[in-house]
């Protein structure tokens, strides 16, 4: 299973960008980027995946580099409601489906 | 639409003792699955199935059974509950990659938290 990197944790002022970074550098062509968050005690929720082209939906964007090795998750104005838990992960069209969850990013937001 | 429902949400076992967690998605998602997620880790796999009648072992499947019968439900079967199994249980489902929908990001049940003493 190709595996993804992502920082520990981030802090960011409230309404401010985010932009959390994931590097997935063994990804192959038929595996789509996913991203989920987990706020505290709470089960994870989708926030947006792509395969190649930038993605945007009412949640957050999505961009990713030109050779799918590392994408990126954009919050366009952080609020406190944003602190998280945020993981990228890839899922194989060509594959069992599967999805193995890394460690994600834990995601500050200062008032 | 319900989404993911897993019960119960609270439950305290016994070593030793078995119990089923329920999950059941009113979706019509061919793919359902099973994590745990112990205190302040991430999501390990457990167990996941593709559609009924396929089941498949994940990153930590010692300890738990599944069956996958119908579409809707996925019950996870703790054969012998120890101390170790003491986490909180997700239950997700998504269409899958391969039926030619769009949208198949996951959706998460609320969880279960399973204490075992």
């Amino acid at each position: 299973d190709a595996k993804t990197t992502q920082p520990n944790s981030m802090e960011s002022n409230e309404e401010e960008p985010v932009h959390l970074p994931c590097n997935h550098s063994t990804i192959s062509g038929t595996d789509y980027i996913h991203w989920y968050r987990q706020l505290p005690s709470q089960g994870p929720e989708y926030v947006i995946h792509g395969l190649t082209s930038n993605v945007n939906n009412r949640m957050a964007s999505l961009a990713i580099a030109e050779d799918r090795k590392s994408s990126t998750l954009i919050l366009h104005r952080a609020t406190l409601r944003d602190a998280a838990v945020y993981y990228c992960i890839l899922r194989d069209l060509g594959g069992d489906d599967k999805i193995i969850f890394g460690k994600g990013t834990r995601l500050h937001i200062l008032p | 639409n319900a989404g993911v429902t897993q019960t119960p949400k609270f439950q305290v076992l016994k070593t030793g003792q078995s119990m089923t967690l329920q999950c059941a998605q009113d979706m019509n998602h061919e793919y359902m699955s099973w994590y745990r997620q112990d205190p302040g880790m991430g999501l390990r796999l457990i167990h996941y199935s593709v559609g009924a009648g396929i089941t498949d072992q994940g990153e930590v499947p010692n300890g738990y059974n599944v069956s996958r019968s119908t579409t809707e439900d996925f019950p996870l079967r703790l054969l012998s509950a120890a101390p170790s199994q003491t986490s909180v249980y997700f239950c997700a489902s998504s269409y899958s990659v391969t039926g030619g929908h769009m949208n198949y990001g996951y959706t998460f049940g609320s969880g279960t938290r399973l204490t075992v003493v």
